[in-house]
């Protein structure tokens, strides 16, 4: 077991495109979360799946932020029309699906916007 | 709503000298509390983890007891080296809220030989 890969760990865009990532859980955990980090901060919770489905989106920042579970398996986060402020490090976690399990933590992808 | 306040830092500490790192939170429910650590470069790891009141987490020479009348978790460790040098975070789970994670703003440390 390799642990959570995330794809690509760097990302430079222009103001006005879009972007995905993508991350790859550990094989056995059903749960996958997905947070955002800025300088200086703790990760900020945006969205997580059981299995394929997403179980809470409400906190994803904005209407141009949405992600995919499609098979239950990987999972990608799109960010459509990149602003400035999207410039961050995202996140990607899993883990078991039992109550309050430990949280395991992909590298992450650092996101510059132009 | 939930949440966890953090020590702020930066921290700068000689090499053997006696480390805490206060934590404390507000959470609805019975939260899970933990501590990870961030290493320059690399990502975020568990360092230790308490489920319940009165629960100690322990991991390479660092405790934190869940005091849930304090609402409290500090972080400690006795000696530390200058490989302890790194950002830490500590963070709720709370079932309540389907176990996202609340994380608070880190704790630089750097220990000087």
């Amino acid at each position: 077991d390799t642990g959570v890969s995330q794809d690509p760990r760097h990302k430079i865009t222009k103001r006005g495109q879009n972007v995905t990532f993508r991350c790859d859980p550990i094989s056995e955990h059903n749960r996958l979360y997905w947070y955002r980090q800025t300088l200086g901060q703790g990760p900020e919770f945006l969205t997580y799946f059981q299995n394929e489905a997403q179980l809470e989106k409400s906190r994803l920042l904005s209407d141009r932020f949405s992600a995919e579970r499609p098979k239950g398996s990987f999972s990608t986060l799109e960010i459509q029309r990149t602003e400035q402020g999207d410039s961050a490090m995202y996140l990607c976690a899993s883990s078991l699906s039992q109550s309050q399990e430990t949280q395991y933590f992909g590298p992450g992808t650092r996101l510059l916007v132009l | 709503g939930d949440s966890v306040t953090q020590m702020e830092g930066p921290v700068t500490l000689s090499e053997e000298a006696f480390l805490t790192i206060n934590c404390t939170y507000t959470a609805t429910g019975y939260p899970s509390l933990f501590w990870y650590v961030q290493y320059p470069g690399e990502g975020l790891q568990l360092l230790l983890k308490a489920t319940k009141a009165d629960d100690k987490g322990s991991n390479k020479g660092f405790e934190a007891t869940y005091r849930k009348e304090t609402t409290s978790f500090h972080l400690e460790k006795g000696s530390v080296q200058v490989s302890d040098s790194a950002v830490y975070f500590c963070a709720l789970s709370d079932q309540g809220t389907g176990n996202q994670f609340y994380f608070g703003t880190g704790t630089s440390l750097t220990v000087i030989p």
